[in-house]
């Protein structure tokens, strides 16, 4: 079984701040781990994923998460926040086992407010 | 311009009406989904077809009923809906394969706003 717990619904930081949202995972298996962005009105959109290799990883816009096994977690960060980052961030999960979409687990969602 | 695109965008429907949301991708992928997205809920996979073959049904009530004639085009055919049923649906696609398919992520349509009144 595998979930994803993202911590805080919501987060606001001030244009410039450091971003930083939450992910911890449970997973009996390696995991995939993915971070999606869904701004107003729209659908889902890859943000970044981690599958194998550097435990670092970059995406677009300027994001990144880290990997970390020890501490279950893939937590997403961005040196300076902009205005047009606000948007619901979403984690997920999958099992390398099948590495299949079909067994995508998603969290909750962290709403992220950008505060002039 | 997604790749996926849904219609309608917005839908509201009453109990007893029967409806249809369509989604269409343009991006080569064999596997296609339908998600509900309620508020303050982590999204649910409904339905999942791959080549065209339902893969998987996540005990989705049967007054929603899903249909893929081809590998491009997906419907979820919509009849007697609760209010409980509002949501926004969305669709997904990806290149699928059963196994390591971790390089192809989905792609999301912009959804359909349902509310049942």
């Amino acid at each position: 079984a595998q979930s994803v717990t993202q911590l805080g619904s919501h987060v606001s930081v001030s244009e410039g701040a450091l971003v930083l949202l939450r992910c911890n995972y449970s997973s009996s298996v390696p995991p995939y781990l993915f971070w999606y962005v869904q701004y107003p009105n729209q659908g889902l959109q890859l943000l970044l994923k981690y599958t194998t290799g550097a435990t670092l990883v970059k995406g677009i816009n300027g994001f990144e998460a880290e990997f970390k096994k020890s501490e279950t977690s893939f937590h997403l960060t961005k040196p300076s926040a902009h205005m047009s980052d606000a948007a619901e961030y979403f984690c997920a999960v999958t099992r390398i086992s099948s590495g299949s979409a079909r067994q995508l687990t998603f969290g909750s969602g962290t709403q992220l407010t950008v505060l002039p | 311009e997604t790749g996926v695109t849904q219609t309608p965008r917005h839908l509201v429907m009453g109990m007893t009406n029967k409806k249809s949301l369509k989604c269409e991708q343009h991006l080569g992928h064999n596997a296609m989904y339908w998600y509900k997205q309620s508020a303050k809920k982590p999204l649910e996979l409904m339905f999942v077809y791959s080549l065209e073959e339902r893969v998987e049904n996540n005990s989705v009530p049967s007054r929603f009923s899903p249909e893929c004639p081809n590998s491009s085009h997906l419907f979820l055919h919509l009849h007697t809906l609760q209010p409980e049923d509002s949501a926004l649906y969305l669709c997904a696609s990806s290149r699928d394969s059963g196994q390591s398919s971790y390089n192809s992520p989905l792609h999301f349509g912009n959804g359909t706003r349902l509310t049942v009144t």
